[in-house]
């Protein structure tokens, strides 16, 4: 079955930047493009970007671009997404999702001094 | 951006009833291929979103015949009949049709 592994909550400091993961397991990884979403309380669900595992090829939301790098590693079957510069505005819980079809659990990123 | 509206925000239902979700777009979703990509999800409480209903009409994989979506262009619904206690949680429509993709605000369903 279709999993998605995201890593661990993360507490980071202002100014800062912080990596998150997304190891797929259970279907060809490089068949389906990853989709990353924030989800705040204040903003609902935010598309940020979309790779394609097979070519790297990114698009992103614009109000994203220059915050969020999206990459993978075909060998682990793994996306990552770098966030940069980090405000307290970046707090939320970050999803992958394999297409729309299939939703990891998310990551808590908390933005604090 | 397309901006996707949902209502209403909250609802609630008694066991067995039947609810409808309205969500409507800024711009028509058909795609320049023909396909309109207008898909629902539920967020369940503490869980992530999973997908119940793509291109407006399709149940997604292991998704009960109790949930229906229709709709086209700019407007479309989600029907949810012989309402059961696992239906409660947050649902959103949300269109892939163009970049960048976006999400309705949510509709709230409780449970009488």
């Amino acid at each position: 079955q279709v999993q998605l592994q995201q890593s661990g909550a993360e507490l980071v400091k202002p100014g800062t930047s912080v990596k998150l993961s997304c190891k797929a397991s259970g279907y060809t990884f490089t068949s389906n493009h990853m989709n990353w979403i924030k989800q705040t309380t204040g903003q609902g669900l935010e598309w940020i970007g979309i790779i394609n595992p097979g070519s790297g090829g990114t698009s992103y939301n614009v109000k994203f671009k220059g915050k969020a790098t999206l990459t993978v590693d075909k060998s682990s079957s793994t996306a990552f997404m770098q966030l940069s510069s980090l405000t307290p505005e970046d707090s939320a819980v970050y999803y992958c999702a394999s297409l729309f079809d299939f939703w990891g659990p998310g990551t808590m990123v908390t933005v604090s001094s | 951006d397309v901006v996707m509206t949902q209502t209403p925000v909250s609802m609630s239902v008694s066991l067995g009833g039947q609810v409808s979700i309205s969500c409507r777009s800024s711009q028509s979703l058909v795609h320049n291929n023909g396909n309109t990509y207008l898909s629902w999800y539920i967020q369940k409480p503490s869980q992530s979103p999973q997908l119940l209903i793509y291109k407006v009409s399709n149940r997604f994989s292991g998704i009960s015949d109790r949930f229906s979506g229709s709709g086209s262009g700019t407007d479309f619904t989600l029907k949810i009949s012989r309402v059961e206690p696992d239906d409660l949680g947050v649902y959103y429509c949300g269109q892939g049709t163009q970049y960048p993709f976006t999400f309705g605000s949510g509709t709230k369903l409780e449970i009488k």
